[in-house]
């Protein structure tokens, strides 16, 4: 089946507690990204790729790192993760980028920062 | 800069009813437009992509119109059912900022018996 896969779904963390949030694809997608969704702000980018080893940051990047080594992952790292980056993460990808094809989403994960 | 907005933030309507979600944008300028719908507890699931050359797309009983120059598009479902109960967004890619979405809030939808 066609899809986007992140883990974990849901994590509970303290504040400067390293973590990692993968997100895979078995699309062959060339673009990836990352959103984060808050009440009242919607969804917002974080960070894409549009290749390995490309990546470029999006409207609410501090506080995250990315890495693109491989075509069918995009971890999003949160290396010292603070209160403000409790969220619900979203990954997508897609064919070639966003200006002509369909985004495929991920199912979400729940970040809480205590 | 690109905003999007969709109105109402919430609507609940009787199992059966016809009904249109709207979304517009300020810069006439995009790629594309795309709606979603997202279930609690999940993802966003793509239900209809037009491009900016196209005036609507057709799915089952979802019909999406877009009106570029306006700035504006429609989300038609038609015999609404308890299990079209969601959240719908509608996102652009705007020709300035190739990269990404732009996402509405998005329109919470009830369906009731």
């Amino acid at each position: 089946e066609a899809q986007v896969t992140q883990n974990p779904r849901y994590l509970i963390t303290v504040t400067g507690k390293k973590l990692t949030v993968t997100c895979s694809q078995n699309m062959n997608h060339e673009y990836m990204s990352w959103y984060r969704q808050d009440p009242g702000l919607g969804l917002r980018q974080i960070y894409y790729s549009m290749n390995v080893e490309v990546t470029d940051k999006g409207d609410v990047p501090e506080g995250y790192k990315v890495s693109r080594k491989e075509k069918r992952n995009f971890p999003l790292i949160l290396e010292s993760p603070s209160p403000n980056q409790t969220s619900l993460y979203f990954c997508a990808s897609s064919f070639e980028g966003v200006t002509y094809n369909e985004q495929f989403f991920g199912p979400g994960t729940r970040l809480t920062v205590l | 800069k690109q905003e999007v907005t969709q109105i109402p933030a919430a609507l609940s309507v009787p199992e059966g009813e016809n009904l249109v979600l709207n979304c517009s944008f300020t810069d006439s300028a995009i790629y594309n437009l795309q709606w979603f719908r997202q279930d609690p507890g999940k993802g966003l699931t793509s239900l209809l992509l037009i491009q900016s050359s196209q005036r609507e797309q057709t799915s089952g009983r979802l019909n999406a119109s877009l009106d570029k120059s306006s700035g504006r598009s429609t989300l038609y479902i038609a015999a609404s059912q308890p299990g079209d109960s969601a959240t719908y967004l509608c996102a652009v890619t705007h020709t300035g900022t190739a990269s990404k979405l732009t996402f509405g809030t998005g329109t919470r939808l009830q369906v009731t018996l």
